[in-house]
């Protein structure tokens, strides 16, 4: 899939701040974030729909997400912890509630 | 979440065979979307239902909102299927999607 575009594809922090890009192609209203850790099922973090934030998850106040505009979405991260290695999903859907469509993720490890 | 059991949690298949996976939700859901997460990391969407069956290659599956279940069959089973399956539903307007804990399939020569 190469009509949603993450950025970096790889992530190695230590206690550093570094922010994750998302551009979809694809002409949808709604954009997410998603945190996928090993094999569990992908975890919402945040919504955005025509550039609202819609629903905003219980996450570490240290995730803080920006919408620029209705095709790109970015995930601000400080500080971060052992416990946010995962891979970090951009997705995004033409409306709410329509069909999900994933970026390719960035692999954050945590030092 | 403890709105979508999903199973198996893991399954075998020998090339050319097939079986089905099951999502059961505990609620009436408004549509259901079946995806994978192949070798590479990557999540695809196989198929989203609002209701009835779809199919695409060897992959079929089915919603039925009343009886509240969602199944994915694989048929003839190659070895580029193996991954991991995840089912996700959403009720009537949602803005989220509850999603399965994922079936693991390997598909072996």
């Amino acid at each position: 899939n190469t009509k949603i575009t993450q950025s970096p594809r790889y992530l190695i922090l230590g206690r550093a701040n570094k922010s994750l890009e998302c551009e979809q192609h694809l002409g949808h209203n709604a954009m997410y974030w998603y945190k996928q850790s090993a094999e569990k099922p992908p975890e919402l973090m945040f919504l955005y729909n025509l550039k609202q934030l819609i629903r905003n998850e219980t996450v570490p106040s240290r995730f803080i997400p920006e919408c620029p505009d209705s095709s790109k979405l970015l995930l601000h991260i400080s500080a971060v912890d052992p416990e946010d290695s995962a891979v970090y999903f951009c997705a995004s859907s033409s409306r709410q509630s329509e069909r999900l469509f994933f970026g390719h993720g960035t692999k954050l490890s945590v030092l | 979440g403890d709105q979508v059991e999903q199973s198996p949690s893991a399954l075998s298949l020998h090339e050319g065979t097939g079986s089905a996976l099951r999502c059961n939700f505990t609620t009436t859901m408004r549509a259901v979307q079946w995806f994978r997460k192949n070798s590479r990391g990557s999540l695809i969407n196989l198929f989203y239902l609002a209701s009835g069956t779809k199919e695409n290659g060897r992959l079929k599956s089915a919603f039925d909102s009343k009886e509240r279940y969602s199944t994915l069959h694989i048929r003839d089973a190659q070895l580029e299927d193996s991954g991991t399956y995840f089912c996700a539903a959403g009720m009537s307007n949602y803005n989220v999607l509850y999603f399965g804990s994922g079936t693991k399939l390997t598909v072996e020569p």
